[in-house]
């Protein structure tokens, strides 16, 4: 079985670029789960969905933040404009259910200059 | 607010050598208790998660155990292996399943 899948696994922008994230979950999970994690830190969630449901956006920095899963399969995150506090990896994950085991993919490295 | 320690933040020790990793949490009305392994650069790979209900879990060498009561679950590691270095992250769902917070990691060195 083919796990989360995401793209690209490393990026490096300017400052004020647009940069989007792809994220593929693993078949069948209906709940699909974007973080942000810092150096040294545990992941922060941004975002959670339900099927194509945002359920879960209270800490998504919605100004400069979107994010869609339109089918309820694949999800993209986009960052327009970036800054620089923004590097960081950005991990997406998914499950069966909400409050289920929660499966990760490899991130995506991003470098803001 | 839900917030999760994990103690020490890093370890070193021999191959060999069977260890425990903490994590203690403040709400204990969790959900669930899911323990992962980061390795540099990649993604977090699940180790073990465990039900409000249940005590302990165990997969191979790894007894991963529960005290919802005291806000606490170790993770004990059998036998250590040079393979096993990487950081290993604690998580608690709260909110009835809805938000997974994270502990900042006890990064483990297993040495020859």
């Amino acid at each position: 079985e083919a796990g989360v899948v995401q793209s690209p696994r490393y990026k490096i922008i300017e400052k004020k670029q647009p940069v989007a994230f792809w994220c593929n979950p693993i078949s069948g999970h209906n709940t699909l789960y974007w973080y942000l994690q810092n150096l040294g830190q545990g992941p922060e969630l941004l975002i959670r969905y339900e099927n194509e449901e945002a359920v879960d956006d209270s800490q998504l920095p919605k100004d400069r933040f979107s994010a869609e899963r339109l089918k309820g399969v694949d999800s993209t995150l986009k960052i327009q404009p970036a800054e620089l506090g923004d590097s960081a990896v950005y991990l997406c994950a998914s499950s069966y259910g909400q409050g289920d085991e929660q499966y990760f993919g490899p991130g995506t490295r991003l470098t803001v200059t | 607010k839900q917030e999760v320690t994990q103690i020490p933040a890093a370890l070193s020790v021999p191959e060999g050598e069977n260890l425990v990793l903490n994590c203690s949490f403040t709400d204990s009305a969790i959900y669930n208790l899911q323990w992962f392994r980061q390795d540099p650069g990649k993604g977090l790979t699940s180790l073990l998660l465990i039900q409000s209900s249940q005590r302990e879990q165990t997969s191979g060498r790894l007894n991963a155990s529960l005290d919802k009561s005291s806000g606490r679950s170790t993770l004990y590691i059998a036998a250590s292996q040079p393979g096993d270095s990487a950081t290993y992250l604690c998580a608690v769902f709260t909110g009835g399943g809805n938000k997974l917070t994270f502990g900042t990691g006890t990064q483990l060195k297993v040495e020859l």
